[in-house]
């Protein structure tokens, strides 16, 4: 089953608008995760979150984590064509065990 | 450095059938996960391995087993195929087994069951 719903399920933007993605889970957490999907391939890693840290900036990537509403999000400032992929974040469980729990995804396009 | 890679890339089997997938994970790695992603969702776990050990299992029937080589390389492996096993295989390394070590994801095998 999914732990995690992504809202939207999908995004439509001009090239260098932000993007902001959402992230909704279910149980508690030590860290959740975030990755992205090209075209049914791969999941390439973008950031790891701590369930202690409540945002995290990786280049163009702003993470928040919020346990209180079991919700995390993800924006993508200045956004290129290339980002367009699908974007799933992902849970560990409490135990801090490797039985990741990936979202249902949003998928964005960025038009050039 | 060679990322994960997985084989073969698409397969076509028929119900009731049995297939195999193949993971060598990045040189160094020593966990390997399994997830099955359908299309339009998000990846599910199937199982992880840590140093040939089955370290964790999700919901999957008995027909789903997998098993880890000494050169940390695996297979997973599907009995008895249905349709509904129809998706991309996704397999990942890690240096361990703590859930803050990053996962590389190989492209994943695509499976269709006719």
């Amino acid at each position: 089953s999914q732990q995690g719903e992504e809202d939207p399920q999908a995004l439509s933007i001009q090239e260098g608008e932000n993007a902001t993605m959402n992230c909704s889970y279910k149980t508690s957490i030590n860290n959740l995760q975030w990755y992205r999907q090209n075209s049914g391939r791969g999941l390439v890693h973008l950031i790891l979150i701590r369930s202690n840290e409540r945002e995290k900036h990786s280049g163009r990537l702003r993470v928040t984590l919020d346990t209180s509403k079991k919700s995390s999000s993800l924006l993508i400032t200045a956004s290129r064509a290339a980002d367009t992929a699908s974007y799933f974040c992902a849970t560990d469980d409490v135990l801090g065990t490797y039985k990741y729990i990936f979202g249902t995804g949003t998928r964005l396009k960025v038009l050039a | 450095d060679a990322g994960v890679t997985q084989s073969p890339t698409h397969l076509i089997k028929t119900r009731g059938q049995q297939v195999t997938l193949r993971c060598s994970p990045i040189s160094g790695h020593k966990s390997v996960s399994w997830y099955q992603q359908v299309l339009g969702q998000g990846p599910q776990f199937i199982f992880q391995y840590y140093e040939k050990e089955e370290r964790g299992r999700g919901n999957f029937p008995d027909r789903f087993s997998a098993r880890q080589f000494p050169n940390y390389s695996s297979e997973l492996n599907v009995n008895a195929l249905l349709l509904g096993d129809s998706a991309l295989y996704l397999c990942a390394s890690s240096l361990g087994v703590v859930s803050t070590d990053t996962q590389y994801f190989g492209p994943g095998t695509r499976l269709t069951v006719l």
